[in-house]
């Protein structure tokens, strides 16, 4: 079965304070591993999605990486409207479905 | 918007009503699906609709009850609901075969009483 636990369950940041947001993960095998950004009352918003170790991708602030047992959301010099939860999920090579993270809830101070 | 349309956004009944959730989604997308998420729960997943194949994910109650007349609409049945199923009801979309992430719906809102 697969799993995905994500750390920290919450990241307080001031305004410019750099970090990373971890996701571990076990698939039979790793057809892709998604992050998305979900801002309260609405649905996750599709960030990045990785597809083998060592890939990265980057959208503004934001980069993710991905090794073989997990991913890293880095944030570089957040500012406030990145505070949201950040959820992570994987699907497998056998699996019609993505499993996700309980997220990540980032609040960024000004 | 997404490109993916929930109604209603927010659903109040009681225990003995019947009501549906509707979600329409103008992507072209060839899969749909109805998530559950609770507070301080993972999303969970309820059904899915790939290529017009259903599947199910066999914890869901029977009092949840899906519908996809087509590629672009789903509908959630709802039935002598309890109160812990209580939560949002996301909808989502994708391109099965491409490996590329959801579109998801703003939710629905349910609140059982």
């Amino acid at each position: 079965e697969d799993q995905v636990t994500q750390s920290p369950e919450a990241l307080r940041l001031q305004e410019g304070e750099s970090s990373s947001l971890n996701c571990s993960y076990t698939v039979s095998g790793l057809r892709g591993l998604f992050w998305y950004r979900q801002d309260p009352g609405k649905g996750p918003e599709f960030l990045f999605t990785l597809y083998s170790a060592g890939e990265e991708k980057e959208k503004e602030r934001l980069k993710a990486t991905l090794t073989k047992k997990e991913s890293f959301l880095h944030i570089t010099a957040p500012k406030p409207e990145d505070s949201a939860t950040y959820l992570c999920a994987v699907r497998s090579t056998n699996a019609g479905k993505s499993t996700f993270g309980d997220g990540t809830t980032l609040t960024v101070k000004p | 918007e997404t490109g993916v349309t929930q109604t209603p956004r927010h659903l109040v009944m009681g225990m003995t009503n019947k009501k549906s959730l509707k979600c329409e989604q103008h992507l072209g997308h060839n899969a749909m699906y109805w998530y559950k998420q609770s507070a301080k729960k993972p999303l969970e997943l309820m059904f899915v609709y790939s290529l017009e194949e259903r599947v199910e994910n066999n914890s869901v109650p029977s009092r949840f009850s899906p519908e996809c007349p087509n590629s672009s609409h789903l509908f959630l049945h709802l039935h002598t609901l309890q109160p812990e199923d209580s939560a949002l009801y996301l909808c989502a979309s994708s391109q099965e075969g491409q490996g590329s992430g959801y579109t998801f719906g703003s939710g629905t809102r349910l609140t059982v009483v």
